[in-house]
């Protein structure tokens, strides 16, 4: 068991360009949670899957904001036509006892995007 | 919108230093508070999810209590060492919304 990852690490594009982060969680796990951290705040929540359903979507995900999650494993988050607003760290993470009190959300490392 | 805050911002002690803070969080509709360490090019790491009220949590120097009646909790680390040193996520959760993180409080602890 390797944890959540997530690719790429980091990525610098240009305004307008479009942008596409993946996150592997934990095998088996079956909720999947997309976070974004802007500097000085906590992660806010963007989405969640539980298997290849996406079952909830923040506010905070425009119209160019688009995740998958096909085959109920690895997930996608893409960014259409990025904005300088968009720069932020993009975190994944998985968890196997969704409902439970006892639920437990392991982060990947997170994807550090930078929009110039 | 959930108001999760945490105090204090940042924190510098020197090593062997005790140390706490604080997680504020509503009252209401409270179904678990979560603890989470962020060190630098690393992943969030759990440390505790604590669900009943009066909750204490403990693993090696760290330690959690929980009060969900006044909506708080805090984290106190024992003997500070300089691997201490990470960002010290809050986040609530109630009924069955998701996670809302606090800003985080950034620990130094210099040897």
């Amino acid at each position: 068991d390797t944890g959540v990852s997530q690719d790429p690490r980091h990525k610098i594009t240009k305004r307008g360009q479009n942008v596409t982060f993946r996150c592997d969680p934990i095998s088996e796990h079956n909720r999947l949670y997309w976070y974004r951290q802007t500097l000085g705040q906590g992660p806010e929540f963007l989405t969640y899957f539980q298997n290849e359903a996406q079952l909830e979507k923040s506010r905070l995900l425009s119209d160019r904001f688009s995740a998958e999650r096909p085959k109920g494993s690895f997930s996608t988050l893409e960014i259409q036509r990025t904005e300088q607003g968009d720069s932020a760290m993009y975190l994944c993470a998985s968890s196997s006892n969704p409902g439970s009190y006892q639920e437990t959300q392991y982060f990947g490392p997170g994807t550090r995007l930078l929009v110039l | 919108i959930l108001n999760v805050e945490q105090s204090p911002q940042s924190l510098h002690v020197q090593e062997g230093d005790s140390t706490n803070f604080t997680c504020s969080f509503p009252s209401s509709n409270f179904y678990a508070l979560h603890w989470y360490r962020w060190e630098t090019a690393k992943s969030p790491e759990a440390l505790f999810v604590m669900t009943l009220n009066g909750d204490e949590k403990k693993k090696g120097r760290i330690s959690a209590t929980l009060n969900t009646k006044e909506g708080y909790s805090y984290l106190y680390i024992k003997g500070s060492q300089p691997e201490d040193s990470a960002t010290y996520l809050c986040a609530f959760k109630g009924g069955y919304s998701t996670l809302t993180f606090g800003k985080g409080t950034m620990l130094l602890v210099s040897p």
